[in-house]
C-alpha cells in the first residue's frame, strides 16, 4: 500500500497562474482533506470531503476549489495564485467511519508563489 | 487567545533524559485529544490518542486534565530519534473539526 500520495512535491508559480494539486489514497477511506501549514501556525483545513461526491469548506477555503473525482482521488485547484498562498499543502484521509479519527497524511507539496 | 496553544520550543534535551511538554486548549467542549509527531519537512503522523484516564505507550505517556484544560506528553529515556515537532490536536466532535496546535520542537542531543 502506498498510503496517501501527492503530486507535485514542489512547485513555483507566478502570481495569477493556476495549478492543481493531486492527491490519491489506496486505503479505501471515505474522508479526505486538504490542509495548509504555515510557519508558527497549526494546520488549517481548506476543504474536506466526507464521501465520494461531497465536498465542504473548511476554515480557509478562499482562493481554492476542490474536486472529489472518485473515492481514491481528491484534487485542490488554485485558480489565480497569490503570494499569500505560499505554504506547504498536505492531503490527508481517514475512515471508513466518521469517528475514525486518525488521519493519514501525504508527503506534502511545497508551493511558492512569487 | 489561540484555541490550542503550545510552547514552540525548541526543547534541547540530552539523550536519556525525561522531557515533558503541555498543550492548553480554550474550548471546554473539546471531545478528544491527540499527539501527532512531525519530522522535519515530513508529514504529521499519529503518535497517540489521549484518554481521560491517561495512556502509556512504551516510553511515551499522555495525560489529560479537563479541569485545567491541558494535555501533556512525557517522554522517558529520550532517544536521538525522538527529535521532531510534536503537534497537539483537539477534536471538537468530528474529523472535520480538528484544531491543530503549532507544535513543540524537541531536539535530543547526544
Amino acid at each position: 500500500n502506498a498510503g496517501v500520495t501527492q503530486t507535485p512535491k514542489f512547485q513555483v508559480l507566478k502570481t495569477g497562474q493556476s495549478m492543481t494539486l493531486q492527491c490519491a489514497q489506496d486505503m479505501n477511506h471515505n474522508s479526505m482533506y486538504w490542509y495548509r501549514q504555515d510557519p508558527g501556525m497549526g494546520l488549517r483545513l481548506i476543504y474536506y470531503s466526507a464521501s465520494e461526491g461531497t465536498t465542504d469548506k473548511g476554515e480557509v477555503p478562499n482562493g481554492y476549489n476542490v474536486s472529489r473525482l472518485n473515492k481514491r482521488e481528491f484534487s485542490l485547484r488554485l485558480e489565480s495564485a497569490a503570494p499569500s498562498q505560499t505554504s506547504v499543502y498536505f492531503c490527508a484521509s481517514s475512515g471508513p467511519g466518521t469517528t475514525d479519527y486518525e488521519q493519514y497524511f501525504g508527503p506534502g507539496t511545497r508551493l511558492t508563489v512569487t | 487567545r489561540k484555541e490550542v496553544e503550545q510552547d514552540p520550543g525548541p526543547f534541547n534535551v540530552p539523550e536519556g533524559a525525561t522531557v515533558a511538554f503541555n498543550c492548553t486548549y480554550s474550548n471546554s467542549a473539546s471531545q478528544s485529544f491527540f499527539w501527532y509527531r512531525q519530522d522535519c519537512r515530513k508529514e504529521p503522523k499519529l503518535l497517540m490518542s489521549v484518554y481521560s484516564s491517561g495512556n502509556e505507550d512504551g516510553r511515551f505517556t499522555a495525560q489529560l486534565n479537563r479541569a485545567s484544560q491541558y494535555i501533556s506528553l512525557l517522554i522517558r529515556d529520550s532517544k536521538l530519534s525522538d527529535s521532531a515537532t510534536y503537534l497537539c490536536v483537539v477534536n471538537m466532535g468530528s474529523n472535520y473539526q480538528l484544531i491543530w496546535g503549532a507544535g513543540t520542537k524537541l531536539i535530543i542531543k547526544p
